[in-house]
């Protein structure tokens, strides 16, 4: 089945202790990109690859790090977590980072930073 | 630069009666529209997307939008709700700039129905 995968789907930890969210797909995608939503604000663009070694910084990417070593994950990094980074993210990839494809999203990750 | 507004964030509706979800954007560029449903401790999926061909296009569970170009809008609409389209709806405008992809996200309508 094609999908994205996430890694954990719910998170609770404190200020300062770095975590890894981690995200997979399947489907030979060149694009990959993270997302937070929060309430009103809908989603917001934290990083995103056009294909592996190429990332590029979003709308909010500070206090986040990624890398990707390989076409198949896009792991989020958060070095010093604070609460204001307390949110759902979302993993999603597309066929080619061009505007004629749409994005496929996994199942979201759901952090609270104490 | 590009931006996109949907203009309720919440609507709510009858089971059985149409649906519009308006959304306005504004591009540099000619962009592409796409729409995604968000249900409920659910990840995005795609419900439709216009990408400079058909103006008006069909997507998926019955729900269609209208590109106009003329009046910068691209309004999501469904002839007759279900109780299972209640979700969140999302309004996406996209474009390319400088060689990046650079996907706009609107803040979401909450689509009630009631039974």
């Amino acid at each position: 089945e094609a999908q994205v995968t996430q890694n954990p789907r719910y998170l609770i930890t404190v200020t300062g202790k770095k975590l890894t969210v981690t995200c997979s797909q399947n489907m030979n995608h060149e694009y990959m990109s993270w997302y937070r939503q929060d309430p009103g604000l809908g989603l917001r663009q934290i990083y995103y690859s056009m294909n592996v070694e190429v990332t590029d910084k979003g709308d909010v990417p500070e206090g986040y790090k990624v890398s990707r070593k390989e076409k198949r994950n896009f792991p989020l990094i958060l070095e010093s977590p604070s609460p204001n980074q307390t949110s759902l993210y979302f993993c999603a990839s597309s066929y080619r980072g061009t505007i004629t494809y749409e994005q496929y999203f996994g199942p979201g990750t759901r952090l609270t930073v104490t | 630069a590009q931006s996109v507004t949907q203009l309720d964030s919440h609507v709510s509706v009858s089971e059985g009666t149409p649906v519009l979800l308006r959304c306005n954007y504004s591009s540099s560029y000619s962009p592409s529209l796409f729409w995604y449903v968000q249900h409920p401790n659910k990840g995005l999926q795609l419900l439709l997307k216009y990408t400079s061909a058909a103006t008006l296009v069909k997507g998926i569970n019955g729900f269609e939008a209208e590109f106009k170009k003329s009046e910068t809008s691209f309004h999501l609409t469904k002839p007759s709700a279900h109780m299972s389209d209640a979700a969140e709806y999302f309004c996406v405008v996209s474009s390319t700039s400088g060689g990046s992809y650079i996907p706009t996200f609107g803040r979401g309508t909450s689509l009630i129905v009631h039974p």
